[in-house]
């Protein structure tokens, strides 16, 4: 069955600071890879997202994401840390094909240092 | 575009009481999907839709809860009867088929609605 692991469950940097979230998933096939993002008090919005092709994916708000299908990851990263970017982030893998659910890892909260 | 609509924002019942949670879709989209939120369970997917069509509701957690959708651009939760371990964060998402990747395009979440069932 797919699985979606986001080890760590709060995460605080400094502002200015570079940013990785880890994501591991489990799944058989070429996954449809996702991460969103929650701000508080609001629903999730897509930063990015990744099916095939180039295994570094951008997304909005200067975040990208690499596949390693070697390591079953897809970690998150953006080298300067704002602010604005404290929230609650979370990775997501499309489940088996026909079903087209999504499994979503249990987040991760960022903190951010001014 | 309006986005996902859902109402009410917040909700403060008794046990025992029906909840109806109420969801507008994005026009055009042929997806909906229910969530629901919880600090122990994370997000949980309840059940989606296809054209109006229940495909999946094996996240549903017991007969107590039921959605319908009886048109494109609406759809409802229902909890009867609720009890306090049904609080939680429940959002609607829609998506739409049409682009690149199929049904696994972007999910589009509204607001949720915050339950709290005393």
């Amino acid at each position: 069955a797919q699985s979606v692991t986001q080890p760590d469950i709060h995460i605080t940097v400094s502002e200015g600071a570079s940013l990785e979230l880890r994501c591991n998933y489990s799944y058989g096939a070429t996954p449809y890879l996702f991460w969103y993002v929650q701000s508080p008090g609001q629903g999730l919005q897509l930063l990015l997202k990744y099916f095939s092709g180039d295994t570094l994916v951008q997304g909005i708000k200067g975040f990208e994401a690499e596949f390693k299908r070697s390591q079953s990851s897809f970690n998150l990263r953006k080298p300067s840390v704002h602010w604005s970017d404290a929230a609650e982030y979370f990775c997501a893998v499309g489940a088996s094909s026909g079903t087209y659910k999504y499994i979503f890892g249990t987040g991760t909260r960022l903190k951010v240092l001014a | 575009d309006a986005g996902v609509i859902q109402s009410p924002r917040h909700e403060v019942t008794e046990m025992g009481q029906e909840v109806t949670l109420r969801c507008k879709p994005i026009s055009g989209h042929d997806y909906l999907f229910w969530y629901r939120q919880t600090m122990m369970r994370g997000l949980e997917l309840l059940i989606y839709f296809n054209n109006n069509v229940p495909i999946d509701d094996s996240g549903m957690p017991e007969d107590r809860f039921s959605a319908k959708m009886p048109n494109a651009s609406f759809s409802t939760l229902k909890i009867q009867p609720s009890e306090p371990r049904d609080s939680a964060v429940y959002f609607c998402a829609s998506s739409t088929t049409l682009g690149t990747s199929g049904p696994y395009n972007e999910q589009f979440f509204g607001p949720g609605t915050r339950l709290t069932v005393l």
